[in-house]
């Protein structure tokens, strides 16, 4: 039983350049979270997904793009990188709103 | 603007001792509250959770305090192990809203 499956791992980028983050989840959850951690931030809320076919902006949308592909899958894509997104990119899902996330092992992304 | 603060990055205890975390939040719509803790290279796992209706919840060596008034949480641990290092996250939640905001984490070291 896998949980909640992020890929890549690591991934550098230069700036301008594209890249998704792929997240799936075996554990037949509705609600899916793409969070990013910086120091001394603790963990922000780029978009969520409260169910399949709905997608809304989290606290810090702006740069990304997410797709609800089936209930499984959740997608982060950055169209163009910036420094500013070099951070430590966490998919997370929960049962239902408002209660324990299950998170994947993390996509340490650094743009250069 | 954090409304979730963990003002302590770090914290320093002596393996069989108590370890006491802080969080405070500014939102007094927030009514749900969550501990995770992280370990390096991993994604946050779920540690305990504490409703507004309750001031206290235990489980095992975590217990959770709840000062409504105060708009404090704490997490104590107690006897603290080696395998308890980590970095502790509070996370808060309001029903109008749904999804959780974090605190910036703090940096627990357990030793011998």
């Amino acid at each position: 039983n896998a949980g909640v499956t992020q890929t890549p791992k690591f991934q550098v980028l230069k700036t301008g350049q594209s890249m998704t983050l792929q997240c799936a989840q075996d554990m037949n959850h509705n609600s899916m979270y793409w969070y990013r951690q910086d120091p001394g931030m603790g963990l922000r809320l780029i978009y969520y997904s409260a169910s399949e076919g709905t997608t809304d902006k989290g606290e810090v949308p702006n740069g990304y793009n997410v797709s609800r592909l089936n209930k499984r899958e959740f997608s982060l894509r950055l169209e163009s990188a910036a420094p500013s997104q070099t951070s430590v990119y966490f998919c997370a899902t929960e049962a239902s709103l408002r209660t324990e996330a299950f998170f994947g092992q993390g996509t340490r992304l650094t743009v250069v | 603007d954090q409304q979730v603060k963990q003002n302590s990055p770090s914290l320093s205890v002596q393996e069989g001792r108590i370890s006491i975390l802080n969080c405070d939040y500014t939102n007094s719509m927030f009514d749900y509250f969550l501990w995770y803790k992280k370990y390096p290279a991993e994604g946050p796992t779920f540690l305990i959770s504490i409703s507004s209706i309750k001031d206290k919840n235990e489980d095992g060596r975590f217990t959770v305090f709840l000062n409504k008034s105060a708009k404090h949480l704490s997490l104590h641990i107690v006897p603290s192990q080696p395998g308890d290092s980590a970095v502790y996250f509070c996370a808060a939640s309001a029903d109008s809203w749904g999804k959780f905001q974090f605190g910036a984490g703090t940096q627990v070291v357990v030793t011998p």
